[in-house]
């Protein structure tokens, strides 16, 4: 398994510009999520999903936007980038949503994120 | 309202010394709890995990935790540690019943440990 993998590792944005930060998982997770890390501010939820073709918001989803069209992917969108959308983005996934699970969520690599 | 709030922002200390990391939650009802590590420059990676049973955690690399529901609290800690355990350390709780399942997190303390 290859487990939760994020493209790209790093990137740069003028402000403005659109981009889809990509995120998949091989393990039939159902629930997926995004976070945002900066210093001091820990991890905040961005979106999740608990299933293909169903997305919610979590504490900062401002300027982002999501879809979950299979199990594996969920692709974060950044629709017109600002500079205060520097940061460090994670992807996590986990079986969640139901039954004796253990919910651990599993984290991709993450992708830095600069703005300009 | 639902939070997590860990002591130590940063902590330093000599190889060998004991570790003891506080985490208090709020929250109403039955919690799932969770500590992560993120090593520098890496993901986050479970270190431990409570459920239900022993309130006394052991996790991956020495580390251990103990959850006092009457403090609303799940320390994590470790007897003597390595120049290879500094790190970021995050403290999660999520509500264990209801379909709320979204991890409530602190906001991280930073170990680092001089050799």
């Amino acid at each position: 398994n290859a487990g939760v993998t994020q493209t790209p590792k790093f990137q740069v944005l003028k402000t403005g510009q659109s981009m889809t930060l990509q995120c998949a998982q091989d393990m039939n997770h159902e629930y997926m999520s995004w976070y945002r890390q900066d210093p001091g501010m820990g991890l905040r939820l961005i979106h999740y999903s608990v299933g293909a073709g169903i997305t919610d918001q979590g504490e900062v989803p401002n300027g982002y936007n999501v879809s979950r069209s299979t199990t594996e992917d969920f692709p974060l969108r950044l629709l017109s980038a600002a500079p205060s959308q520097t940061s460090v983005y994670f992807c996590a996934s986990s079986y969640g949503s139901g039954g004796a699970f253990n919910y651990e969520q599993f984290f991709g690599p993450g992708t830095r994120l600069t703005v300009l | 309202a639902q939070s997590v709030s860990q002591h130590n922002h940063h902590v330093i200390l000599s190889e060998a010394a004991s570790l003891e990391l506080g985490c208090n939650y709020s929250y109403g009802g039955t919690v799932n709890l969770f500590w992560y590590v993120q090593y520098p420059g890496q993901h986050l990676q479970l270190l431990l995990k409570y459920f239900s049973g022993d309130p006394l955690v052991k996790g991956i690399k020495g580390f251990e935790a103990e959850f006092i529901k009457s403090k609303f609290s799940f320390n994590l800690r470790k007897p003597s540690v390595q120049w290879s355990d500094t790190a970021e350390y995050f403290c999660a709780v999520r509500g264990a019943t209801g379909n709320n399942r979204k991890l409530i997190w602190g906001l991280g303390t930073s170990l680092a440990v001089n050799p």
